[in-house]
């Protein structure tokens, strides 16, 4: 089975200022998908970015941007020039690409960002 | 606008009713999923369907059941089985069950609160 753990229950950034969220996990699968998702105060499930475990290049979108370090099976995400919006709770998630893969997620990391 | 609606928004329920959780996607996808998220844990998976008529259990299935008679719908019903059902419910749909192209899209969720 596979577990996705975020360490870092909450964090604070100023905003125009770069933070890191933390996610590790654990398989035996050597192809799959990471995701970041993230769940603003509405609670609507939002999809950052995500990460093809065969490709070695970093996914990018906008500010957003991971670091995927398979062998340490760590995936964090970088989110630079923080702005008010960001403040959110944001999710890690895992699947396989086998047929009955799902989504296994993590426990999350509330963000708040400060002015 | 397409997308994925749940409804109602908040649900309240005595103990020993059951309830109904209700999903419509306008999406055109396959694969449709509940989830489950409680304070401080991630999202767990209830049920998912990949075919009309057809459904599989997720990690937490218990006292809950589904059904899948339209593509465009997906009811979850809260049994008076499931003992702790008080929670944060999301349904989630996408494309196709397997491979990377299938990000899940999310409805906003609804809120049951057992009386």
């Amino acid at each position: 089975a596979q577990t996705v753990t975020q360490s870092q229950p909450e964090m604070s950034v100023q905003e125009a200022e770069t933070v890191t969220l933390s996610c590790t996990y654990d398989t035996s699968e050597n192809n799959y998908y990471l995701f970041w998702y993230k769940q603003p105060p509405s609670r609507q499930m939002i999809l950052v970015i995500r990460q093809e475990a065969y490709k070695q290049q970093n996914a990018t979108e906008n500010r957003f941007s991971v670091n995927f370090q398979k062998a340490a099976k760590s995936f964090s995400l970088k989110i630079s020039d923080s702005q008010l919006g960001d403040t959110a709770m944001y999710f890690c998630a895992f699947k396989t690409t086998g047929t009955a893969s799902k989504l296994t997620f993590g426990t999350g990391t509330r963000l708040q960002v400060t002015l | 606008d397409g997308g994925i609606t749940q409804s109602p928004k908040y649900l309240f329920r005595k103990e020993g009713q059951n309830v109904t959780l209700s999903c419509e996607q306008n999406l055109n996808h396959d694969a449709m999923y509940w989830y489950r998220q409680d304070p401080g844990q991630g999202l767990r998976l209830i049920y998912y369907s990949q075919i009309v008529n057809d459904f599989q259990k997720g990690d937490i299935a218990e006292g809950y059941s589904v059904s899948r008679e339209k593509k465009e719908s997906f009811p979850l019903t809260v049994t008076s089985a499931q003992k702790n059902p008080t929670a944060f419910y999301l349904c989630a749909s996408s494309m196709t069950r397997t491979g990377f192209g299938n990000e899940q899209f999310f409805g906003p969720g609804t809120r049951l609160t057992v009386l």
